[in-house]
Protein backbone atom coordinates (compact mmCIF):
# COMPACT_ATOMS: atom_id res chain seq x y z
CA UNK A 1 0.00 0.00 0.00
CA UNK A 2 1.59 3.33 -1.04
CA UNK A 3 2.04 5.87 1.97
CA UNK A 4 0.86 9.35 1.97
CA UNK A 5 2.33 11.37 -0.87
CA UNK A 6 2.95 15.12 -0.60
CA UNK A 7 4.35 16.91 -3.80
CA UNK A 8 6.23 18.96 -4.17
CA UNK A 9 9.22 18.10 -1.36
CA UNK A 10 11.39 21.41 -2.22
CA UNK A 11 9.64 24.85 -3.03
CA UNK A 12 11.22 28.11 -3.00
CA UNK A 13 9.16 31.32 -3.30
CA UNK A 14 9.16 35.30 -3.07
CA UNK A 15 7.44 37.18 -0.13
CA UNK A 16 4.09 38.55 -1.71
CA UNK A 17 3.36 35.08 -3.70
CA UNK A 18 1.09 32.33 -3.67
CA UNK A 19 1.97 28.77 -3.09
CA UNK A 20 -0.44 25.37 -3.64
CA UNK A 21 0.94 22.32 -1.83
CA UNK A 22 -0.32 18.77 -2.47
CA UNK A 23 -1.24 16.20 -0.58
CA UNK A 24 -2.54 12.72 -1.59
CA UNK A 25 -3.47 10.26 1.42
CA UNK A 26 -3.49 6.39 1.66
CA UNK A 27 -5.81 4.62 -1.00
CA UNK A 28 -9.01 4.50 1.35
CA UNK A 29 -7.92 7.51 3.79
CA UNK A 30 -10.80 9.90 3.83
CA UNK A 31 -9.63 12.53 6.44
CA UNK A 32 -6.73 14.62 5.84
CA UNK A 33 -4.52 17.15 8.55
CA UNK A 34 -1.75 19.45 7.88
CA UNK A 35 0.68 20.54 10.23
CA UNK A 36 3.25 23.22 10.15
CA UNK A 37 6.62 22.84 11.49
CA UNK A 38 9.24 25.17 12.67
CA UNK A 39 12.21 25.56 14.46
CA UNK A 40 10.62 27.79 16.64
CA UNK A 41 6.74 27.05 17.31
CA UNK A 42 7.78 23.14 16.31
CA UNK A 43 4.92 21.49 15.19
CA UNK A 44 1.48 22.98 14.48
CA UNK A 45 -2.53 21.95 13.76
CA UNK A 46 -3.17 23.82 10.59
CA UNK A 47 -6.87 22.02 9.49
CA UNK A 48 -8.05 19.07 8.76
CA UNK A 49 -10.61 17.88 6.16
CA UNK A 50 -12.87 15.18 5.37
CA UNK A 51 -15.39 14.30 2.68
CA UNK A 52 -14.55 17.75 1.31
CA UNK A 53 -15.11 19.67 4.21
CA UNK A 54 -13.38 21.33 6.73
CA UNK A 55 -13.97 20.10 10.52
CA UNK A 56 -11.13 21.66 12.35
CA UNK A 57 -9.30 24.11 12.18
CA UNK A 58 -5.93 25.61 14.33
CA UNK A 59 -4.69 29.20 15.19
CA UNK A 60 -3.47 30.40 11.56
CA UNK A 61 -4.07 33.67 9.58
CA UNK A 62 -6.95 33.47 6.85
CA UNK A 63 -3.99 33.49 4.08
CA UNK A 64 -3.53 29.44 4.74
CA UNK A 65 -6.34 27.86 3.37
CA UNK A 66 -6.70 24.19 1.89
CA UNK A 67 -9.59 21.98 0.89
CA UNK A 68 -9.72 18.26 -0.39
CA UNK A 69 -11.35 16.63 -3.19
CA UNK A 70 -13.64 13.77 -3.92
CA UNK A 71 -10.99 11.55 -4.33
CA UNK A 72 -10.08 12.97 -0.66
CA UNK A 73 -6.34 14.18 -2.20
CA UNK A 74 -6.26 17.81 -0.36
CA UNK A 75 -4.29 20.64 -1.29
CA UNK A 76 -3.12 23.89 1.09
CA UNK A 77 -2.82 27.36 -0.20
CA UNK A 78 -0.98 29.93 1.52
CA UNK A 79 -1.23 33.56 -0.21
CA UNK A 80 0.70 36.63 0.16
CA UNK A 81 3.79 34.66 1.43
CA UNK A 82 5.34 36.21 4.18
CA UNK A 83 9.21 35.17 5.42
CA UNK A 84 7.51 33.29 8.80
CA UNK A 85 5.99 31.04 6.05
CA UNK A 86 9.20 29.16 5.74
CA UNK A 87 8.57 25.84 6.80
CA UNK A 88 7.87 21.76 6.51
CA UNK A 89 4.20 21.18 6.00
CA UNK A 90 3.34 18.21 6.55
CA UNK A 91 0.47 16.21 5.39
CA UNK A 92 -1.33 13.24 7.81
CA UNK A 93 -4.20 10.91 6.46
CA UNK A 94 -6.31 8.40 8.53
CA UNK A 95 -9.13 6.45 7.82
CA UNK A 96 -11.94 8.38 9.55
CA UNK A 97 -12.49 11.98 10.65
CA UNK A 98 -10.17 13.18 13.70
CA UNK A 99 -9.26 9.31 13.97
CA UNK A 100 -5.81 10.09 15.00
CA UNK A 101 -5.15 7.04 16.16
CA UNK A 102 -4.71 5.34 13.04
CA UNK A 103 -2.54 9.07 11.20
CA UNK A 104 0.04 8.36 9.04
CA UNK A 105 2.30 11.30 7.73
CA UNK A 106 3.84 12.07 4.70
CA UNK A 107 7.57 13.23 4.02
CA UNK A 108 6.76 17.04 3.99
CA UNK A 109 7.17 20.29 1.79
CA UNK A 110 9.76 21.63 2.53
CA UNK A 111 8.53 25.49 1.56
CA UNK A 112 11.34 28.37 1.94
CA UNK A 113 10.31 32.25 1.36
CA UNK A 114 12.96 35.04 0.57
CA UNK B 1 -6.65 22.73 27.21
CA UNK B 2 -4.35 19.79 26.57
CA UNK B 3 -0.23 20.25 26.37
CA UNK B 4 2.69 18.12 26.29
CA UNK B 5 5.92 18.98 27.99
CA UNK B 6 9.08 17.01 26.70
CA UNK B 7 11.96 17.55 29.12
CA UNK B 8 14.98 17.96 27.31
CA UNK B 9 15.78 19.30 24.03
CA UNK B 10 18.51 17.59 23.54
CA UNK B 11 19.70 14.03 24.93
CA UNK B 12 22.84 12.15 24.35
CA UNK B 13 23.66 8.61 25.01
CA UNK B 14 26.82 6.34 23.99
CA UNK B 15 25.94 3.42 21.87
CA UNK B 16 24.32 0.76 23.91
CA UNK B 17 22.85 2.67 26.88
CA UNK B 18 19.87 3.07 28.16
CA UNK B 19 17.55 5.33 26.06
CA UNK B 20 15.10 8.13 28.24
CA UNK B 21 13.23 10.15 26.70
CA UNK B 22 10.60 12.14 29.00
CA UNK B 23 6.89 13.15 28.16
CA UNK B 24 4.56 14.53 30.58
CA UNK B 25 1.20 15.61 29.23
CA UNK B 26 -1.70 17.70 30.46
CA UNK B 27 -5.50 16.80 29.93
CA UNK B 28 -8.61 17.18 31.47
CA UNK B 29 -10.27 14.19 29.65
CA UNK B 30 -8.68 10.78 29.41
CA UNK B 31 -5.66 11.32 26.66
CA UNK B 32 -4.43 9.18 23.45
CA UNK B 33 -0.85 9.29 23.94
CA UNK B 34 1.85 8.61 20.93
CA UNK B 35 5.56 8.93 20.45
CA UNK B 36 7.04 9.63 16.80
CA UNK B 37 10.02 10.41 15.36
CA UNK B 38 11.56 12.13 12.50
CA UNK B 39 14.92 11.85 10.71
CA UNK B 40 16.32 14.31 8.97
CA UNK B 41 13.88 16.24 6.36
CA UNK B 42 11.73 13.44 6.65
CA UNK B 43 8.13 13.44 8.21
CA UNK B 44 7.03 11.70 11.04
CA UNK B 45 6.98 8.11 11.64
CA UNK B 46 4.75 6.35 14.63
CA UNK B 47 6.53 4.24 16.71
CA UNK B 48 3.88 3.63 19.05
CA UNK B 49 0.86 4.70 21.16
CA UNK B 50 -1.48 4.62 24.24
CA UNK B 51 -5.03 4.26 23.95
CA UNK B 52 -5.87 2.21 27.01
CA UNK B 53 -5.56 -0.84 26.61
CA UNK B 54 -2.30 -2.23 28.63
CA UNK B 55 -0.02 0.75 30.08
CA UNK B 56 3.24 -0.46 28.75
CA UNK B 57 3.03 -0.17 25.23
CA UNK B 58 5.46 -1.78 23.08
CA UNK B 59 6.76 0.06 19.84
CA UNK B 60 8.61 -0.90 16.95
CA UNK B 61 12.71 -0.27 16.37
CA UNK B 62 12.62 -2.18 20.50
CA UNK B 63 11.16 1.49 21.96
CA UNK B 64 8.80 1.39 24.66
CA UNK B 65 6.46 3.66 26.97
CA UNK B 66 4.71 3.43 30.54
CA UNK B 67 1.80 5.31 30.90
CA UNK B 68 1.28 7.02 34.31
CA UNK B 69 -2.01 8.29 35.10
CA UNK B 70 -0.76 9.23 38.88
CA UNK B 71 2.56 10.98 37.54
CA UNK B 72 0.75 12.37 34.06
CA UNK B 73 3.75 10.92 32.20
CA UNK B 74 4.21 8.73 29.11
CA UNK B 75 8.19 8.80 29.30
CA UNK B 76 9.61 6.63 25.38
CA UNK B 77 12.43 4.35 26.78
CA UNK B 78 15.11 1.50 24.93
CA UNK B 79 17.36 -0.72 26.54
CA UNK B 80 20.38 -0.70 24.56
CA UNK B 81 20.98 2.69 22.47
CA UNK B 82 22.13 2.26 18.63
CA UNK B 83 23.53 4.57 16.04
CA UNK B 84 20.32 4.65 13.82
CA UNK B 85 18.24 5.62 16.61
CA UNK B 86 19.68 9.01 16.21
CA UNK B 87 17.03 11.44 15.76
CA UNK B 88 14.04 14.08 17.00
CA UNK B 89 11.19 11.88 18.99
CA UNK B 90 8.08 14.06 19.33
CA UNK B 91 5.23 13.14 21.90
CA UNK B 92 2.03 13.90 21.25
CA UNK B 93 -1.84 13.77 22.60
CA UNK B 94 -5.23 13.84 21.30
CA UNK B 95 -8.38 13.45 23.06
CA UNK B 96 -10.58 10.61 23.34
CA UNK B 97 -13.79 10.49 21.52
CA UNK B 98 -17.31 9.31 21.79
CA UNK B 99 -17.39 6.86 19.46
CA UNK B 100 -14.39 5.28 20.51
CA UNK B 101 -11.77 6.54 18.46
CA UNK B 102 -9.84 10.08 18.85
CA UNK B 103 -11.01 13.47 18.19
CA UNK B 104 -9.72 16.39 17.70
CA UNK B 105 -5.79 17.43 16.24
CA UNK B 106 -2.68 15.88 17.52
CA UNK B 107 -0.97 18.65 20.25
CA UNK B 108 2.87 17.73 19.85
CA UNK B 109 5.41 18.67 22.29
CA UNK B 110 8.69 20.41 21.09
CA UNK B 111 10.13 17.44 20.81
CA UNK B 112 13.80 16.04 21.78
CA UNK B 113 17.05 15.34 19.74
CA UNK B 114 18.75 12.21 20.97
CA UNK B 115 22.44 11.61 19.56
CA UNK B 116 23.99 9.06 19.75
CA UNK B 117 27.81 8.85 20.49
CA UNK B 118 30.29 5.17 19.44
Amino acid sequence: KAGVTQTPRYLIKTRGQQVTLSCSPISGHRSVSWYQQTPGQGLQFLFEYFSETQRNKGNFPGRFSGRQFSNSRSEMNVSTLELGDSALYLCASSPRQGMNTEAFFGQGTRLTVV
Amino acid sequence: AQSVTQLGSHVSVSEGALVLLRCNYSSSVPPYLFWYVQYPNQGLQLLLKYTSAATLVKGINGFEAEFKKSETSFHLTKPSAHMSDAAEYFCAVTQRGGYGGSQGNLIFGKGTKLSVKP
